[in-house]
């Protein structure tokens, strides 16, 4: 089951940064995070995941502490379409598949 | 490339009939997963296919639900009789193999939305 806590809504201005916090506090050693969101009801989305070290790419920003207790996903430039569900998911190693929690329902304000 | 694609995107259905959901995954992925989304609780994982064998199927709620994956492809989720609880969406996911011990991300089709009556 979903081994990660996430506040369950925030909102962001469009254009600033969306910083979507997530703790993971019994996160094991070779357990990766990912981060998916979800847009009204499509499928969800992937976004960006990570081990130990901070990630980018074209889309966000993974920032995950040294002692990997916690995870911090950066939209750097938030828009509307932003809007969305976010998943923070810790990835069992041995088993492919994911365990969504209940996620983080971010609002883009105009 | 086409994405993974799922049929019916809808289905309405009464109770007890039986309902058949497919998915396509993306070419040459040997993952396959199955989730659900019953309303207002969490997304759930159901199964998982590495190609036509079931890898794990922890998931499945009953012996209501079958899931085949023929040949390695396309994979069906059939559900026979439909109850009521089992409205919800579908969403059919799909990875490449496993290489080196580690897994890929997963892409989603859009889901099926059955509502059964």
């Amino acid at each position: 089951d979903a081994k990660t806590t996430q506040p369950p809504s925030m909102d962001c201005a469009e254009g600033r940064a969306a910083n979507l916090p997530c703790n993971h506090s019994t996160i094991s050693g070779n357990e990766y995070v990912y981060w998916y969101r979800q847009i009204h009801s499509q499928g969800p989305q992937y976004i960006i995941h990570g081990l130990k070290n901070n990630e980018t790419n074209e889309m966000a920003s993974l920032i995950i502490t040294e002692d990997r207790k916690s995870s911090t996903l950066i939209l750097p430039h938030a828009t509307l379409r932003d809007t969305a569900v976010y998943y923070c998911i810790v990835r069992v190693p041995n088993r492919g598949q994911f365990y969504f929690g209940t996620g983080t329902s971010l609002t883009v304000i105009p | 490339e086409a994405g993974v694609t799922q049929f019916p995107s809808h289905s309405v259905i009464e109770k007890g009939q039986t309902v058949t959901l497919r998915c396509d995954p993306i070419s040459g992925h040997d993952n396959l997963y199955w989730y659900r989304r019953v309303m207002g609780k969490e997304i759930k994982f159901l199964l998982h296919f590495v190609k036509e064998s079931k890898q794990d199927e922890s998931g499945m709620p009953n012996n209501r639900f079958l899931a085949e994956r023929t040949g390695g492809t396309y994979s069906t989720l059939k559900v026979q009789p439909a109850e009521l609880e089992d409205s919800g969406v579908y969403f059919c996911a799909s990875s490449p193999r496993r290489l080196a011990g580690v897994w890929n991300e997963q892409f989603f089709g859009p889901g099926t939305r059955l509502t059964v009556l």
